[in-house]
């Protein structure tokens, strides 16, 4: 059985750098076609693609915020690590992480995690 | 930036057929994703590269790509699926994975 948990602190002060760990089982990020990204939405809002990293150690961002995100996998301890440098209250969010099995060619999440949420305030 | 359009909200009777439309420049070209998140709850993918079901899902789920517009059709509406559904499409000019601004189904 596949499961993906994000992990992270609850709040973050204002120009501070958010770290998230997505933490996985149930299959490998080194088996080709897999690929893991993070998505977020603020409360009430629409859902926002953030960042990704393919099986391969690819790495795709969001135009709109790719100064200030990074993602990496550590394959040996199954997790996957976003960081969003300078945060602000608008990053206010649940954070969700997911995982692309294969079903299309690009990547349309079908494992998706809990999620967590990250409050932005002084 | 590409943008998809999707209505605020759509509203059917139950046993009724609902359709949601998602609005984009030549999306018809495009593979477009669906996504059902009913409260508190993380997103499940319906319909992948536009017209497929994942294993699981009930056929009463399906998909149509044409045009500028893309919509997913949910046959015999039950009460269980009062959600908001998302689009998603990969927009190549931009690199970019974007999600439509959701429409929340109401059963009436």
């Amino acid at each position: 059985q596949i499961t993906l948990k994000e992990s992270g602190p609850t709040l973050v002060k204002p120009t501070q750098t958010l770290t998230l760990t997505c933490i996985f089982s149930g299959f490998s990020l080194t088996t080709p076609g897999v690929d893991v990204g993070w998505i977020r939405q603020p409360p009430g809002k629409a859902l926002e693609w953030l960042a990704l990293i393919k099986w391969d150690d690819a790495k795709r961002y969001s135009p709109s915020l790719k100064s200030s995100l990074t993602i990496t996998k550590d394959t040996s301890k199954n997790h996957v690590v976003l960081t969003m440098t300078n945060v602000d209250p608008v990053d206010t969010a649940t954070y969700y992480c997911a995982l692309s099995t294969g079903y299309c060619r690009g990547w349309c999440p079908d494992i998706w995690g809990q999620g967590t949420l990250v409050t932005v305030s002084s | 930036s590409y943008v998809l359009t999707q209505p605020p909200s759509v509203s059917v009777a139950p046993g009724q057929t609902a359709r949601i439309p998602c609005g984009g420049n030549n999306v018809g070209s495009k593979s477009v994703h669906w996504f059902q998140q009913k409260p508190g709850q993380a997103p499940v993918l319906v319909v992948y590269a536009g017209t497929d079901r994942p294993s699981g899902i009930p056929e009463r789920f399906s998909g149509s790509n044409s045009g500028n517009t893309a919509t997913l059709t949910i046959s015999e509406v039950e009460a269980g699926d009062e959600a908001d559904y998302y689009c998603q499409v990969w927009d190549s000019s931009t690199d970019d994975e974007v999600f439509g601004g959701g429409t929340k189904l109401t059963v009436l």
